[in-house]
């Protein structure tokens, strides 16, 4: 089974652009979670999506956003970039429908910030 | 804002050795997980352990968590040079597959 995959794998945007970052969780995994890692504050939750529906959200500003498709793909967007935004952003699919399980990562997109 | 904290930040060691890190939270949790992450890539999963259960072995790991003390150690017998990575406990508590992280022991296993 191929693995999580995300494109692409590094990006560099000025502040003030708009960004869009892809995800394909493992065939039958419904579950897409996404993470922001900065060496300052660690790794963060942003928000998970199952069946097209946001279930759960970090504490993060209106900019980030995502969606899920019906093939369970998921994008997320960040706008009016800042330079805080500079981080290796990465997604995670499971199996798992009603609590917490197994998370499987993709290799993470890195995004520069100018 | 992290969950947990984890007890070394960094550890060096030798092939051969056993390393041992800690991992602390704060809330009640239904299950503890530790992933690893090579050089700032992807995180791997290595072991998953629900609150009901004391310890958990897998291969060469071995995870313990003390719910009355809201800490987990991993145990890694026998180290190699690729165990070299950054090891990170998560735990549960934020629902619906969120995990919240520890901000990591950053191991080197030196040949």
């Amino acid at each position: 089974k191929a693995g999580v995959t995300q494109t692409p794998r590094y990006l560099i945007k000025t502040r003030g652009q708009q960004v869009t970052l892809s995800c394909s969780p493992i065939s039958g995994h419904r579950s897409v979670s996404w993470y922001q890692q900065t060496p300052g504050q660690g790794l963060q939750f942003l928000f998970e999506y199952f069946s097209e529906t946001q279930r759960n959200k970090g504490n993060f500003p209106g900019r980030f956003s995502g969606r899920q498709f019906s093939n369970s793909r998921s994008e997320m967007n960040v706008s009016t970039l800042e330079l805080g935004d500079s981080a290796l952003y990465l997604c995670a699919s499971s199996l798992e429908t009603s609590g917490v399980g197994e998370q499987f990562f993709g290799p993470g997109t890195r995004l520069t910030v100018l | 804002s992290q969950q947990g904290e984890e007890d070394p930040q960094a550890l060096s060691i030798q092939e051969g050795e056993n390393a041992t890190m800690n991992c602390s939270y704060k809330t009640s949790i239904n299950n503890l997980q530790w992933y690893r992450q090579n050089s700032g890539r992807g995180l791997v999963h290595l072991i998953l352990i629900r609150s009901n259960e004391r310890e958990k072995h897998s291969g060469r790991l071995r995870v313990t968590l003390d719910t009355s003390k809201k800490s987990s150690s991993l145990l890694i017998t026998a180290s190699r040079a690729a165990d070299t990575a950054s090891y990170f406990c998560a735990t549960d508590a934020g629902g619906y597959n969120k995990l919240i992280f520890g901000a990591g022991t950053r191991l080197a296993v030196h040949p």
